[in-house]
């Protein structure tokens, strides 16, 4: 299965401020995914990366607040905009591959947000 | 209502016991999958194991199993031996094959299992 590079692997930031956070797989795969955990909480999807167009986004996260991009097929970023301390949590990327089966999933090893 | 319910928000378990972690789903999609996931304290994902809706038998992957009643929609996995380094997060997921979202894994709030020596 693929493998992720995500980074960075945390950060403190100011309020205000932005931070965009990158993916790099390995090899080329058909979906990408961002993850929002809070703090003792499970994962929460913010979008699908789509290659070459907008990001979808789940209800509840827009595009001003989480721009993504997804330029090739192994890489994507998320940027957190405007940054408020709720905002902290760890955020993970994920990819499929082929029909997500069972070893299609690969995630990325999370980035640490501290919003201060 | 909620696709994937954990109803264990933490468990003990003593080492070299047997644990069980449930899980029960809800989806009128005839084709998904259910996973399961370990996250420990570093924050990292871990993959331990997966059924298909279709498998007609119970998956299993070293000292993981999962006891899968598809008429329950359950999906509790099983550990056995349980060891210090078992101490973590553990997520239910699921994807559902049809429709809008497809590939998408769905997760439920996790159980955190705290091992005891």
């Amino acid at each position: 299965s693929a493998v992720i590079s995500q980074k960075p692997s945390r950060d403190i930031c100011q309020r205000g401020t932005s931070l965009t956070i990158q993916c790099q797989v390995d090899s080329q795969v058909t979906m990408m995914f961002w993850y929002r955990q809070q703090p003792g909480q499970s994962l929460t999807l913010i979008a699908t990366a789509n290659q070459g167009s907008e990001a979808t986004y789940e209800s509840g996260f827009v595009i001003d607040k989480f721009p993504i991009s997804r330029p090739n097929l192994t890489f994507s970023t998320l940027t957190v905009s405007n940054m408020s301390p709720e905002d902290s949590s760890i955020y993970l990327c994920s990819s499929a591959e082929g029909a997500g089966g069972p070893y299609g999933y690969t995630f990325g090893s999370g980035t640490r947000l501290t919003v201060v | 209502a909620q696709k994937i319910t954990q109803t264990q928000p933490g468990m003990f378990v003593q080492e070299k016991e047997a644990v069980t972690l449930d899980c029960t789903y809800d989806t009128s999609d005839p084709s998904y999958g259910l996973f399961w996931y370990k996250q420990p304290s570093s924050g990292e994902m871990i993959f331990l194991i997966y059924q298909g809706s279709y498998d007609q038998q119970n998956a299993t992957e070293g000292r993981y199993s999962l006891n899968f009643q598809k008429a329950r929609k359950s999906a509790n996995l099983v550990i056995s031996a349980s060891q210090l380094g078992d101490s973590a997060m553990y997520f239910c997921a699921m994807r559902e094959d049809s429709g809008a979202g497809s590939y998408q894994l769905t997760f439920g709030k996790g159980t955190k299992l705290s091992v005891i020596p």
